[in-house]
């Protein structure tokens, strides 16, 4: 089975910084990766598939990039509402997996 | 518009037998994969299993398999999921999930398992 690895598990940051949260496979897995957004007691929402596509209104102040092991969410200038939890997951192969998240907070 | 409506909270004791349920619409319900997946309190996300309406193709995580069982009916576009012995650590909220690349989540249902 595949593992992601997230980090950091944590940060904190202000309105207005870029931050960016990295995510590793234990394999290669193309660019077959996907992030999602959980704000407290909501289902999560999902903001980029294929490593670096955009969902359909999700701002483009989120880009994703790498392929591989070794990918990154960047979310350029923090809004208040993007304090959230993020996870990526991987879909190469079954079974999918979740990495362990990264609290953005302020 | 695309939707994933979960039945609601369960509060059940030990042992007993549960299935919660996903209803899709907004969409042709037999053309995409039915996840589902785990999230325990104050926990991150854990993929359960995925099936595939058209024909009942199921896959599961093997830390899932043979403690759950994922099922459909596609006549009511509706996807389940269920426990025949519950246990106290099957307290947790659960997501049903639209594609085998997640776009949609259901609002989640919340089961709590206590004596």
């Amino acid at each position: 089975d595949i593992q992601m690895t997230q980090s950091p598990s944590s940060l904190s940051a202000s309105v207005g910084d870029t931050v960016t949260i990295s995510c590793r496979a234990s394999q290669g897995i193309t660019n077959s990766l996907a992030w999602f957004q959980q704000k407290p007691g909501k289902a999560p929402k999902s903001l980029i598939y294929g490593a670096s596509s955009l969902r359909s209104g999700v701002p483009s102040r989120f880009t994703g990039s790498g392929s591989g092991t070794d990918f990154t969410l960047t979310i350029s200038d923090l809004q208040p509402e993007d304090f959230a939890t993020y996870y990526c997951q991987h879909y190469y192969n079954h079974p999918r997996s979740f990495g362990q998240g990264t609290k953005v907070e302020i | 518009e695309v939707q994933l409506v979960q039945s609601g909270a369960e509060v059940k004791k030990p042992g007993e037998s549960l299935k919660i349920s996903c209803k899709g619409s907004g969409y042709s319900f037999t053309s995409y994969w039915i996840g589902w997946v785990r999230q325990m309190p104050g926990k991150g996300l854990e993929w359960m299993g995925i099936i595939y309406p058209g024909d009942s193709d199921t896959r599961y995580n093997s830390s899932f398999q043979g403690q759950v069982t994922i099922s459909v009916d596609k006549s009511n576009s509706t996807a389940f999921l269920q426990w025949s012995s519950l246990k106290a650590s099957d307290t947790a909220t659960y997501y049903c999930t639209r594609g085998l690349i997640v776009d949609y989540w259901g609002q989640g249902t919340l089961v709590t398992v206590s004596s």
